[in-house]
């Protein structure tokens, strides 16, 4: 089925561990985006993607890494995971720069350790 | 710079209330986009409306309404007859047109709707 799909759905690790979330979609959308959702702070933005191999950094991307090899895919990596990244993370992407709103994964919620 | 300001931290009400939720949004452009999404319970992202900046009419659908007012930028939500359903919490965000595609988010507001 069309979509966009993140794993896992579900993630413990330990401080100081590399660890991946992946974002996988299937519309060929250009844009995509991480987000992560925490209490009082709802969704900032990580990193986000114009297209393959176009990264940028958003508001908070300290400790984080992503990667778009392939269209369909935007895998973010924490390098040395630490207990403030202990979040619900979401992928997103979108078609026409934003215009007709953005889809959203169902979330990885990460919990270090 | 773009802003999306979600004053209203937590909304309690008891079914069928009517109730809205308060979404201010600050920008330079004169093109732009605004949303709403849900997030219920089981943390899922459900987009629920788009607006662009040129068209003003207000839009129902079904019990959700959407008063979009540039006067006073806001784009406020009003949910009629609320239920225990819409439990969640919402997001106003806004996608400016200043040569950036990325959306700002409030920070949402959480409504409570008690059986």
């Amino acid at each position: 089925d069309a979509g966009i799909t993140q794993s896992p759905r579900y993630k413990i690790t330990e401080t100081g561990r590399q660890v991946t979330l992946m974002c996988h979609q299937t519309w060929s959308h250009s844009y995509m985006f991480w987000y992560r959702q925490d209490l009082g702070h709802g969704l900032r933005l990580i990193y986000y993607s114009a297209a393959a191999d176009i990264t940028d950094k958003g508001e908070v991307p300290d400790g984080y890494v992503v990667s778009r090899s392939k269209t369909e895919n935007f895998p973010l990596t924490l390098e040395s995971a630490t207990r403030s990244q202990t979040s619900v993370y979401f992928c997103a992407s979108s078609e026409s720069m934003g215009h007709y709103g953005y889809t959203f994964g169902s979330g990885t919620r990460l919990t270090v350790v | 710079a773009q802003k999306v300001t979600q004053a209203q931290t937590e909304i309690s009400v008891v079914e069928k209330e009517d109730v809205t939720l308060d979404c201010v949004y600050e920008t330079r452009d004169t093109t732009y986009y605004l949303f709403w999404y849900k997030q219920p319970p089981s943390g899922e992202l459900v987009f629920l409306i788009r607006r662009n900046s040129f068209d003003e009419q207000n839009e129902i659908s079904g019990r959700y309404s959407w008063n979009f007012q540039k006067s006073t930028s806001s784009f406020n939500f009003t949910i009629t007859a609320s239920q225990v359903v819409d439990s969640a919490v919402y997001f106003c965000a806004l996608r400016a047109s200043g040569g950036s595609y990325i959306p700002t988010f409030g920070r949402g507001t959480s409504l409570i709707v008690h059986p």
